[in-house]
């Protein structure tokens, strides 16, 4: 997974609760994406930031804030979890070879709300 | 708004006989694509990826074309092995970094 961890790897939360995701990163990687999928949906982008405390929303952004205080860590944040926020939620990383775009993801996170 | 999508949600072949998974896009100023492998429980895993200034690019036993005239993507695998079973996706590079998916195949393989 070319050094990237998510954290946890599953959680069930109920519906009104803060819910943090981490993902850690040992490459040194300027841009971290976070990404959510759901049955019958490819990867959709949620955030994703191009620096030290530079994020910028993606394509299903509602619902979710992220942070970035230092270069290998990525929070994802489910400031009051809904129902429609369970899904799978995978960070990744690009590894720029030859100066493309290629992404390396993560394990991913199962998270339930209830 | 643009997008990236698959003909076929579902595919089965036997083992041995070759598959081929397709996708269309509808960026035409989309200059890289990627095809991934996703297995049940794990992360996406890059397969192979294409410059849109070629129109075929080979691995090991899997082959991408690209058509820009017809904006379609598709993946050959060569000689379906059970371990291929896996939902394909392909992505599309978009300005600024960012990476647009399809909705995925099934790749089922018959023994």
């Amino acid at each position: 997974d070319a050094g990237i961890t998510q954290s946890p790897r599953h959680k069930v939360t109920e519906t009104g609760t803060p819910v943090t995701l981490r993902c850690h990163q040992t490459e040194n990687h300027r841009y971290m994406y976070w990404y959510r999928q759901d049955p019958g949906h490819g990867l959709r982008l949620i955030h994703y930031s191009y620096g030290v405390k530079d994020t910028d929303k993606g394509e299903v952004s509602d619902g979710y804030s992220v942070s970035r205080s230092k270069t290998e860590d990525f929070l994802l944040t489910l400031e009051s979890a809904t129902s429609s926020q369970t899904s799978v939620y995978f960070c990744a990383t690009p590894r720029l070879a030859g100066g493309t775009n290629e992404q390396f993801f993560g394990p991913g996170t199962r998270l339930t709300v209830l | 708004g643009e997008s990236v999508g698959l003909h076929l949600p579902t595919l089965s072949v036997q083992e041995g006989d070759n598959s081929i998974i397709n996708c269309a896009y509808s960026n035409s100023a989309s200059d890289y694509f990627i095809w991934y492998k996703q297995e049940s429980g794990k992360g996406p895993q890059f397969i192979i990826d294409i410059r849109s200034n070629m129109d075929k690019r080979q691995g090991q036993r899997v082959t991408v074309l690209l058509n820009k005239t017809v904006k379609h993507l598709s993946l050959q695998i060569a000689a379906t092995q059970p371990g291929d079973s896996a939902v394909y996706f392909c992505a599309e590079n978009n300005a600024g970094n960012m990476l647009t998916f399809g909705g995925g195949t099934r790749l089922m393989v018959k023994p």
